[in-house]
């Protein structure tokens, strides 16, 4: 199994773009996480999909931030207008069906580097 | 937002000794600890982790200690390596209904020799 893959790995952008990042999660999971991880705040969760839908998006910070899953295999993370203070390492985990007993196992992306200059 | 509070920040241990990392919950609801670790440029990886049913899991080097009563657990890295050099996250969410993981702000390891 290749994991949950991000991409881009590091993203440079000017401050008022849009940034769109992806996540590809590990095949037969159904829950998708994003998380965002500073030296200041740590990891802070962003929101969450339970079989595509999202199910808490609490954690994002403002309206300047949107999340999608079209389909099990896919989400974005986009920004716009990106702002400096953006500038953060964001990742995305999957994990297990619940029923399983390891639906708390998630499984963590090698995640993006976002530099908003 | 459930808290779980970690400590310390950082810590540097000479190669051989034993690592000692504490976190605090609030939520009694709470009934599973997972630690997770995480090298430069990586993704968090799961490393151990406890149900309060048990108030010790150990894995090889890696032992997690749980006292149900203070609301506390802690890792335990013994005959600490310079490989073991990374952050260490603690965790805590509630089985039902797969909440999310809340996560400590984690511990940066630096294992010297």
């Amino acid at each position: 199994d290749a994991g949950v893959i991000q991409s881009p790995r590091h993203e440079v952008t000017e401050m008022g773009q849009e940034v769109t990042l992806r996540c590809k999660p590990i095949s037969g999971h159904d829950y998708l996480f994003w998380y965002r991880q500073t030296m200041m705040r740590g990891l802070e969760l962003l929101i969450y999909f339970n079989n595509n839908v999202p199910i808490d998006d609490s954690g994002m910070p403002e309206d300047r931030f949107s999340a999608k899953m079209p389909n099990a295999s896919f989400s974005t993370l986009k920004i716009q207008p990106s702002e400096p203070r953006d500038s953060a390492v964001y990742f995305c985990a999957s994990s297990p069906k619940s029923y399983s007993g390891r639906a708390y196992e998630q499984y963590f992306g090698p995640g993006t580097r976002l530099t908003v200059t | 937002q459930q808290q779980v509070k970690q400590s310390p920040q950082s810590l540097i241990v000479q190669k051989g000794g034993i690592s000692i990392i504490n976190c605090a919950y609030e939520n009694t609801a709470f009934d599973y600890f997972p630690w997770y670790q995480q090298f430069p440029g990586k993704g968090p990886a799961l490393l151990i982790a406890i149900r309060p049913d048990v108030s010790e899991k150990k894995e090889g080097r890696f032992t997690i200690s749980f006292n149900k009563s203070a609301k506390q657990f802690s890792l335990h890295i013994m005959d600490s390596q310079p490989g073991d050099s990374a952050t260490y996250f603690c965790a805590a969410t509630q089985e039902a209904g797969n909440t999310p993981l809340v996560f400590g702000k984690g511990t940066r390891l630096s294992v010297i020799a």
